[in-house]
Order: structure tokens, then C-alpha cells, then sequence
């Protein structure tokens, strides 16, 4: 069993719908949880964390944390053109000392003019 | 401007020769990590530092090597024993106090011919 798990998509999406992006988690311990966004070509974006069960919304991304079911998840309201992107979930687990994050191998998103 | 600098932004190499490639943060950050990434992959730990003067291996630590003689600075040399150098190399910084939450930088895109 892969330690972080994403669908690799692509999931596609019209544009104005919402955007909803899975993530499962091995480490039933993990604290720590973190969304990037990736354009193609360009590195790595940090655009949300989360670290307590529940939601957490900042402008059109709202992340969800339910550490019972080991999953986190990303919403995208009113999805954009510019919001294609591939998104990587990462996950810093219990057991790890030395801040390495447990990326997962990320979802490609198209949203469709 | 605070943030994680990489240079150069492309390097071409011929096969057999080693290669540094550089990384700088002003985020006072205490941790620093190298990822390399091939064309449709996810991430994948090379080294880490989570302090001046101390490194551990990743994933794929083998045909690289590192050093941390600054808190603002992780170079990774590429070497000729390194079977597929060609990739896209991502540095990233972190801190205990902001649960690890890595910021990247631009990225380094080699290509070994």
C-alpha cells in the first residue's frame, strides 16, 4: 500500500463547477497536511494546510481532514481555466523526525472552458 | 523578497562530468531538501538537511552528494555515477515550528547528453 494516494486523473471539470481532489494516508498518526499546485513546467506551490479534523477555506479552496477515515481532501469552488494544474498532497506521518512530507503522486486537473 | 533561489535555471552537461547545482533561501528556515522529478512523476527524496553541518540520504540517494556548510545553503552535485541525470531537480526548505510545510524553489532543469 503506497503511503499517500492520489487519483492520477486527469479529472476534468467545466468551468465554474466544482473541483473535488482526494487524497488517502497510510500513517494513521500523520499530523500534518499539505496541498501544492504544480503547472506544467514549474515547480511546487504551497496553497493550503491542515493540521485538525473539519474544513479549512481560504478564498476558493477549501481543504477537509477526517483522520478517522485517513483522508484529506481539496475542494475548488467556481474552477477556473487557470486552476489546470496537476496537485500534490503531502503528509508529514508520526513517525518521522526529520520533516521529510510523503508526497503522493498528484492529480492532474483540467477545467474546460 | 523572502524565498528559495536555484540556479542556473537550465544546465546542459556532457555524460561522465560531474555537475553542482545551486540552492539559496532567506526563509531562515532550518531544514532543506533536494527532489528530483522525471516528466509525468511525482516527487522523489534525493538528501535532507535539517541542520548546518548534517545530511541524510532519501529515496535515491545514489550518483549524488550534498553538503550543508550554511543555513542558507544545500548544493547538490550530480556525479558521473548517477545512471539517468537528465531530470528536473527541486530544492525546498522547512521548519519545525510551521509543522515542515515546505516552500519550493524554481527549479533546475538538467539535461545529460
Amino acid at each position: 500500500q503506497k503511503e499517500v494516494e492520489q487519483n492520477s486523473g486527469p479529472l476534468s471539470v467545466p468551468e465554474g463547477a466544482i473541483a473535488s481532489l482526494n487524497c488517502t494516508y497510510s500513517d494513521r498518526g500523520s499530523q500534518s497536511f499539505f496541498w501544492y499546485r504544480q503547472y506544467s513546467g514549474k515547480s511546487p506551490e504551497l496553497i493550503m494546510s491542515i493540521y485538525s479534523n473539519g474544513d479549512k477555506e481560504d478564498g476558493r479552496f477549501t481543504a477537509q481532514l477526517n483522520k478517522a477515515s485517513q483522508y484529506v481532501s481539496l475542494l475548488i469552488r467556481d474552477s477556473q481555466p487557470s486552476d489546470s494544474a496537476t496537485y500534490l498532497c503531502a503528509v508529514n506521518p508520526f513517525y518521522n523526525q526529520g520533516g521529510k512530507l510523503i508526497f503522493g503522486q498528484g492529480t492532474e486537473l483540467s477545467v474546460k472552458p | 523578497d523572502g524565498g528559495i533561489t536555484q540556479s542556473p535555471k537550465y544546465l546542459f552537461r556532457k555524460e561522465g562530468q560531474n555537475v553542482t547545482l545551486s540552492c539559496e533561501q532567506n526563509l531562515n528556515h532550518d531544514a532543506m531538501y533536494w527532489y528530483r522529478q522525471d516528466p509525468g512523476q511525482g516527487l522523489r527524496l534525493i538528501y535532507y538537511s535539517q541542520i548546518v553541518n548534517d545530511f541524510q540520504k532519501g529515496d535515491i540517494a545514489e550518483g549524488y552528494s550534498v553538503s550543508r556548510e550554511k543555513k542558507e545553503s544545500f548544493p547538490l552535485t550530480v556525479t558521473s555515477a548517477q545512471k539517468n541525470p537528465t531530470a528536473f531537480y527541486l530544492c525546498a526548505s522547512g521548519d519545525r515550528l510551521s509543522s515542515y510545510e515546505q516552500y519550493f524553489g524554481p527549479g533546475t532543469r538538467l539535461t545529460v547528453t
